[in-house]
C-alpha cells in the first residue's frame, strides 16, 4: 500500500530565502506524485505532478520538485520565498492503475518579512 | 466561472440533525470525490464516483450517504450528525477514474456540529 510522509508540520522562512518542503513516499509500484497547495479558506490546487517523464518537475509560482527513487523522496523547493507563498502544502501519492490518491499530513509554510 | 462549487460554504447545526452538502463541477469530468479535512488539516478520502457509479467507499459511517444524480453533481447527505463530524468537507473532480489524474477541488464546506 502506498503512503506519504511530510517531514515538519511547520516550516518558517524569511522572504527571499530558499523554501524546502520534504516529502517521502512508499509505493510498491512506480508512483505518481503530486504537490498541492491550500491557501487559507480555499480548496487545494495543483502545484506540480510527477508522471515519470522527467525527474525534475517544474510547477506554478516558481516551485519545482525532484523525484529521487533511491531516496524515495519528492521534495518541493523554491529559490526565493515570497509572502504570498504562505499556505499549507500537501504531498500526495497514487499508484499506476490505482483509484486512490493518498495525501500527506501537510506542511504549513510561514514567510517572515 | 467556478470549476468546482459547493454549497453551503458554512453549516452550523445541532447534534442529531440531518444535513446535505451539494457539489457541482462544470469541467466535464467523469469522476467526483468527497474528502474530509479534520482540524489538523489531515485530508482523507470518503467516496469517489465515476459516471454516477461508486468506485471508492472508505470506512465511513453509514450515516454518510453520497448521491450522484448525474456526473456533474455529487451530493453528501449526513444523518444524525455527531460532534466528531465537525470538519471541512471538500468535493473534487478529475477527468478519469484513476488516482493518477489531477484533482480539482472545491472551496470546501465548514461543518460545525454543536
Amino acid at each position: 500500500a502506498q503512503s506519504v510522509t511530510q517531514l515538519g508540520s511547520h516550516v518558517s522562512v524569511s522572504e527571499g530565502a530558499l523554501v524546502l518542503l520534504r516529502c517521502n513516499y512508499s509505493s510498491s509500484v512506480p508512483p505518481y506524485l503530486f504537490w498541492y497547495v491550500q491557501y487559507p479558506n480555499q480548496g487545494l490546487q495543483l502545484l506540480l505532478k510527477y508522471t515519470s517523464a522527467a525527474t525534475l518537475v517544474k510547477g506554478i509560482n516558481g516551485f519545482e520538485a525532484e523525484f529521487k527513487k533511491s531516496e524515495t523522496s519528492f521534495h518541493l523547493t523554491k529559490p526565493s520565498a515570497h509572502m504570498s507563498d504562505a499556505a499549507e502544502y500537501f504531498c500526495a501519492v497514487s499508484e499506476t492503475g490505482g483509484f486512490k490518491t493518498i495525501f500527506g499530513a501537510g506542511t504549513r509554510l510561514f514567510v517572515k518579512a | 466561472d467556478t470549476a468546482v462549487s459547493q454549497t453551503p460554504k458554512y453549516l452550523v447545526t445541532q447534534m442529531g440533525n440531518d444535513k446535505s452538502i451539494k457539489c457541482e463541477q462544470n469541467l466535464g469530468h467523469d469522476t467526483m470525490y468527497w474528502y474530509k479535512q479534520d482540524s489538523k488539516k489531515f485530508l482523507k478520502i470518503m467516496f469517489s464516483y465515476n459516471n454516477k457509479e461508486l468506485i471508492i467507499n472508505e470506512t465511513v459511517p453509514n450515516r454518510f450517504s453520497p448521491k450522484s444524480p448525474d456526473k456533474a453533481h455529487l451530493n453528501l447527505h449526513i444523518n444524525s450528525l455527531e460532534l466528531g463530524d465537525s470538519a471541512v468537507y471538500f468535493c473534487a473532480s478529475s477527468q478519469g477514474q484513476v488516482g493518477t489524474d489531477t484533482q480539482y477541488f472545491g472551496p470546501g464546506t465548514r461543518l460545525t456540529v454543536l
